[in-house]
């Protein structure tokens, strides 16, 4: 079965600065979409950026970019110039070329310190 | 369009009574989701419908929890005898058939049984 581990439960980054999530993965599919989600308090659940498995270049949305190494299975996120909307919960999630439906991590809470 | 609509926002049961939760996807999205997600945890899959099929259930779905969704537009989630252990937020969402783009999310229900 895939799993999605998430090893930092917290993290904190001052405003402006670059902070970087991780998320590793483990699955023995060769066609699979990793995303990354973040989750405002009592607030719904927003795509941050996606990245197909096949694809070698790394994702990039504005400030929000992946380190996506395949062979390692890791697929960290990296906030640029973080700034004090950033802050929520961080999901990192995997979804199987052949399935539907998305595994997630634990999640990695991110705090954004004026 | 609104997004993805769910309703209601809090519920508080009573343990042993039924709740039914509906969501109301976007109007153009084929595919709809139930996850759970309990305090700290991340999302976990329910149950998939495509169209009014339900096409997959997890084995958290247990017997007490049934999910429909009829003509293929809304769909409810019910939960009979509720258990202190329900408690969690409920959310669901909704994606197009090709689904490589991710999910978009509702704000979640919030079930409490005391």
């Amino acid at each position: 079965a895939q799993t999605v581990t998430q090893s930092q439960p917290e993290m904190s980054v001052q405003e402006a600065e670059t902070v970087t999530l991780s998320c590793t993965y483990d699955t023995s599919e060769s066609d699979y979409y990793l995303f990354w989600y973040k989750q405002p308090p009592s607030r719904q659940m927003i795509l941050v950026i996606r990245q197909e498995a096949y694809k070698q270049q790394n994702a990039t949305e504005n400030r929000f970019s992946v380190n996506f190494q395949k062979a390692a299975k890791s697929f960290s996120l990296k906030i640029s110039d973080s700034q004090l909307g950033d802050a929520a919960m961080y999901f990192c999630a995997y979804r199987g070329g052949a399935t539907n439906k998305l595994i997630f991590g634990t999640g990695t809470l991110l705090a954004v310190q004026p | 369009d609104t997004g993805v609509s769910q309703d209601p926002r809090h519920k508080i049961t009573k343990r042993g009574q039924n709740v039914t939760f509906r969501c109301d996807p976007i109007s153009e999205h084929n595919r709809l989701y139930w996850y759970r997600q309990t305090l700290g945890q991340g999302p976990e899959f329910l149950t998939y419908f495509q169209n009014e099929a339900q096409l997959e259930k997890s084995r958290l779905l247990s017997d007490r929890f049934s999910a429909e969704r009829p003509k293929g537009s809304f769909s409810t989630l019910e939960i009979q005898r509720t258990e202190q252990g329900d408690s969690a937020m409920y959310l669901c969402a909704s994606s197009p058939d090709t689904a490589n783009y991710g999910y978009t999310f509702g704000s979640g229900t919030r079930l409490t049984v005391v």
